[in-house]
């Protein structure tokens, strides 16, 4: 498993966008780069996934750099619904094979 | 259409009982993976089954729990004889298949064991 170094908490203005950093140097070349977060007391739930170009949808943006070592999750406007912790997860779609790492608790101020 | 149901919400057993916890995945979803959480850790991959079939268990602890995925009913995670190690959230997801692009996760089962 690509092992992944996330800070381990990060703050944010509400209204105001959030970069997420995740390192992942050791991810394979067929690796997608996946985002879950996990709201309290709730389980995971899906944000995005990318290969090796940008990627945008509703909740969030992906991207991820060029070497694929590292990308970055992207909240244009953060609410205080974001409030959670985010996972990166570097994998192929087989979900036994998901490392949940500890993630980046992120706290959004009013 | 309902997403992922897991009950109970919380479950609490004496030292020595038994636990059951069931999942009903998404209506369509045939592949079922069950994660645990220890306090202040990330999820952890137990089991992943298919209707009827365990088809990869590596991450279940060797004794006291066992998982099935009957033909018909919800998902059962099953452990015996309960320590106090095993308190912990346990994390149902489902998916249609084997590589879907997304996993569904229901809000898990809260085990507390005294």
């Amino acid at each position: 498993d690509a092992k992944t170094t996330q800070p381990n908490s990060m703050e944010s203005n509400e209204e105001e966008p959030v970069h997420l950093p995740c390192n992942h140097s050791t991810i394979s070349g067929t690796d997608y780069i996946h985002w879950y977060r996990q709201l309290p007391s709730q389980g995971p739930e899906y944000v995005i996934h990318g290969l090796t170009s940008n990627v945008n949808n509703r909740m969030a943006s992906l991207a991820i750099a060029e070497d694929r070592k590292s990308s970055t999750l992207i909240l244009h406007r953060a609410t205080l619904r974001d409030a959670a912790v985010y996972y990166c997860i570097p994998s192929s779609y087989n979900f036994n094979k998901f490392y949940f790492g500890s993630g980046t608790k992120l706290n959004v101020k009013p | 259409n309902a997403g992922v149901m897991q009950n109970p919400r919380h479950l609490v057993r004496r030292r020595g009982q038994e636990a059951r916890l069931r999942c009903s995945p998404m209506k369509g979803h045939s592949h079922v993976y069950w994660y645990r959480q220890l306090p202040e850790e990330g999820l952890k991959f137990m089991v992943y089954l298919q209707k009827e079939n365990i088809i990869d268990e590596s991450g279940m602890p060797k004794e006291r729990f066992s998982a099935e995925f009957p033909k018909e009913g919800p998902s059962i995670l099953r452990i015996q004889q309960v320590v106090r190690g095993d308190s912990a959230a346990y994390f149902c997801a489902s998916s249609p298949g084997a590589t879907n692009e997304k996993l569904f996760f229901g809000s898990g089962t809260q085990l507390s064991v005294l």
